[in-house]
């Protein structure tokens, strides 16, 4: 069974400050996808890297999948109080038929 | 208007009832697939669907059915309900043809509480 670690759980921060958010695991992922989700809402999809060692940026979010496609991490600069919500990772296994999720990290940015 | 819609958004039942979810897609996706979602344990996957002839066990399919009507419907059951199916549930469909790597576009999500 596919596991993602997801660290950490929670964080508070004040508008402004930077975060990192962190996905592990032992398995190897085809595709490594960023999603958040917003209170009474469903996950909406960040981004998604393929390729080891993958940079992407939207805006102020980079995303990096690590070499061996067993970790990945979110970066946020400068985090503003829109950025609240919940982070989730979510790895695709080897055949593609479904995705594993992290347990998620809540972010709550203080203005 | 969405384009993945599920009903209803808010339930609460009894302990031993059977009750229905239902999710609706304006995608056109083929996939389809049942999640539930509890605090400190992100998405778990219930069950999933490939197209209305195929229908697969997820992690924690246990207590809970599917019916895939048509390619634009799929709908979760629990045949007995018990509290600690009190969860958010949610629907998401993907297409994972050409460039796509299997993103799911989710629905709002039902809140459902079992008493």
């Amino acid at each position: 069974t596919q596991l993602l670690e997801q660290s950490p759980q929670f964080l508070s921060i004040q508008e402004g400050e930077n975060l990192t958010v962190y996905c592990n695991s032992s398995s190897v992922f085809s595709s490594l996808q960023w999603y958040r989700q917003e209170p009474g809402e469903g996950p909406v999809l960040l981004v998604t890297v393929v390729t080891g060692g993958e940079v992407k940026k939207l805006k102020r979010l980079t995303f990096q999948f690590g070499d061996a496609r067993k970790d990945s991490s979110l970066h946020i600069t400068a985090a503003q109080p829109g950025d609240t919500g919940l982070y989730l990772c979510a790895g695709e296994g080897r055949y593609g038929n479904k995705l594993v999720f992290g347990a998620g990290t809540i972010l709550r940015v203080k203005s | 208007d969405a384009d993945v819609t599920q009903t209803p958004r808010n339930r609460i039942t009894k302990t031993g009832k059977r009750i229905m979810l239902e999710c609706s897609q304006t995608k056109g996706h083929d996939r389809m697939y049942w999640y539930r979602q509890d605090p400190g344990l992100g998405l778990r996957l219930i069950y999933y669907s490939f197209d209305v002839k195929d229908i697969n066990k997820g992690e924690i399919s246990d207590g809970y059915s599917v019916s895939r009507q048509a390619q634009a419907k799929f709908s979760l059951s629990l045949e007995s309900a018990i509290p600690n199916q009190t969860a958010l549930y949610f629907c998401a469909t993907s297409d994972p043809g050409g460039s796509s790597y299997n993103e799911q576009f989710f629905g709002p999500g039902t809140r459902l509480t079992v008493l």
